[in-house]
């Protein structure tokens, strides 16, 4: 059974910092990892989608990596802002008899960062 | 267009009631997702649709879950006989296809508070 597991489960951070998020998971046989925020009573925002054969993804101050063979992946989040407070997701994504994909999430890190 | 959309958001359920909650996906997506999340922990998968077809079904918790399709767009997921751990928030996700050996984008909805008490 797949495990993901995210280190630190919380951070927090002075502005302006870079930092870096932590994923490792189990059974190396997924199809993607996927990076997600979710702010407090509200639903996942998907923020990077990396795909099996990829080694990794940017989207802005927001760069994803993926080591495939050692069950790793990184989020690096550069000049951290107060707007970027939330927890962080880690999902990758396995596959379902008869086609498509579900994914299997770490617990989460909850980052905050201070003015 | 619009996102995922749930309802209702939030929903206090007296033990031993039926619940049904909604999804509606993002329009034309083929596969949809039902995932469950309890507080402080990573959502857990539920059940997947393609178009009309539940195709598995291995995380529903227990025989009091039941989740349908019927026109491929829409999709209910209702609890019989609520019981307290059953308290979570219900996450529906839908992507565009669903073909074997490829991993699509998912997007998620706001979530269905559930409270049992």
């Amino acid at each position: 059974k797949q495990e993901v597991t995210q280190i630190p489960a919380a951070l927090s951070v002075p502005e302006g910092e870079n930092l870096v998020l932590n994923c490792s998971f189990t059974d190396s046989a997924i199809y993607n990892l996927q990076w997600f925020r979710q702010d407090p009573g509200k639903g996942l925002t998907s923020l990077l989608l990396i795909q099996s054969s990829q080694r990794e993804q940017t989207s802005g101050r927001l760069n994803a990596s993926l080591d495939k063979s050692s069950g790793r992946s990184t989020l690096y989040i550069a000049a951290s802002q107060p707007g970027d407070s939330a927890t962080y997701l880690c999902a990758v994504g396995e596959g379902l008899t008869g086609g498509g994909n579900k994914l299997t999430f770490g617990t989460g890190t909850q980052l905050k960062v201070e003015l | 267009g619009a996102g995922v959309s749930q309802s209702p958001r939030y929903k206090v359920a007296k033990r031993g009631q039926d619940v049904a909650l909604r999804c509606d996906p993002i329009s034309g997506h083929v596969s949809l997702f039902w995932y469950q999340q309890a507080l402080g922990q990573g959502p857990e998968f539920l059940t997947y649709f393609q178009n009309e077809a539940q195709l598995d079904k291995s995380g529903l918790p227990s025989d009091r879950f039941f989740a349908e399709r019927p026109e491929g767009s829409v999709s209910t997921l209702k609890i019989q006989r609520t019981q307290q751990e059953d308290s979570a928030v219900y996450l529906c996700a839908s992507s565009l296809f669903g073909l074997a050996g490829v991993g699509y984008e998912q997007y998620f909805g706001p979530g269905t508070r559930l409270t049992v008490t």
